[in-house]
């Protein structure tokens, strides 16, 4: 298995509040994604990184922000949760193909 | 806009029946995954199949990719309980970013 870790695994937090969420890999896989999975519509990416410092936007980007400063590390930001953004969060790498290796998730709750 | 259509969503069966799952586009991919994923955990990839026509088994599963790169299809003969799971096809677009598009998923529950 690849070696991806997420934290933290589950969050529950409050509307309007900043959540980051960590995804960390050992792997030195160049590609980083970050999706949310939700009832109905599958995984769907939000952002991803192709190295250091450079990441671009998925399909559903608005309301998140990330950062990757570091090969190992890919952050993302919630900078102001809404209920909306309940939802599961996937991050997974990529070396240099198309095939991606995903984390085990965390589960946020946005009351 | 959902470009890879699977179906179905949901399947039941008993254990020792065959099914089909179908992963359906309009759009050519350079290449395509199968993932599956248990409650809890992230997708485990399958397999990646990149030429058209192509054909790949894993013990009892068979997968392949159309001629024309637009679908395809995940065969399970004799289902077991611990075939029972969410399956996803996954279609690159370009092998430059790594990006894939992700179907919504078949949900497999395999009785005993």
């Amino acid at each position: 298995d690849a070696g991806i870790t997420q934290s933290p695994r589950h969050k529950v937090t409050e509307t309007g509040t900043p959540v980051t969420l960590r995804c960390h890999q050992t792997e030195n896989h160049r590609y980083m994604y970050w999706y949310r999975q939700d009832p109905g519509h599958g995984l769907r990416l939000i952002h991803y990184s192709y190295g250091v410092k450079d990441t671009d936007k998925g399909e559903v980007s608005d309301g998140y922000s990330v950062s990757r400063s570091k090969t190992e590390d890919f952050l993302l930001t919630l900078e102001s949760a809404t209920s909306s953004q309940t939802s599961v969060y996937f991050c997974a790498i990529s070396r240099t193909s198309d095939t991606q290796y995903f984390g085990p998730g965390t589960r946020l709750t946005v009351l | 806009t959902q470009l890879l259509e699977q179906s179905p969503q949901f399947l039941s069966i008993q254990e020792g029946e065959n099914l089909t799952v179908y992963c359906n586009s309009s759009s050519v991919f350079s290449s395509l995954q199968w993932y599956r994923q248990e409650p809890g955990e992230g997708p485990v990839l399958l397999v990646t199949v990149v030429t058209g026509g192509e054909v790949k088994k894993l013990k009892r599963l068979t997968f392949q990719f159309g001629d024309a790169r637009k679908d395809s299809s995940l065969h399970i003969t004799a289902a077991q309980p611990g075939d029972t799971g969410l399956y996803l096809c996954a279609g690159a677009r370009s092998s430059n970013t790594g990006k894939l598009i992700f179907g919504q998923g078949t949900t497999l529950q395999v009785k005993p």
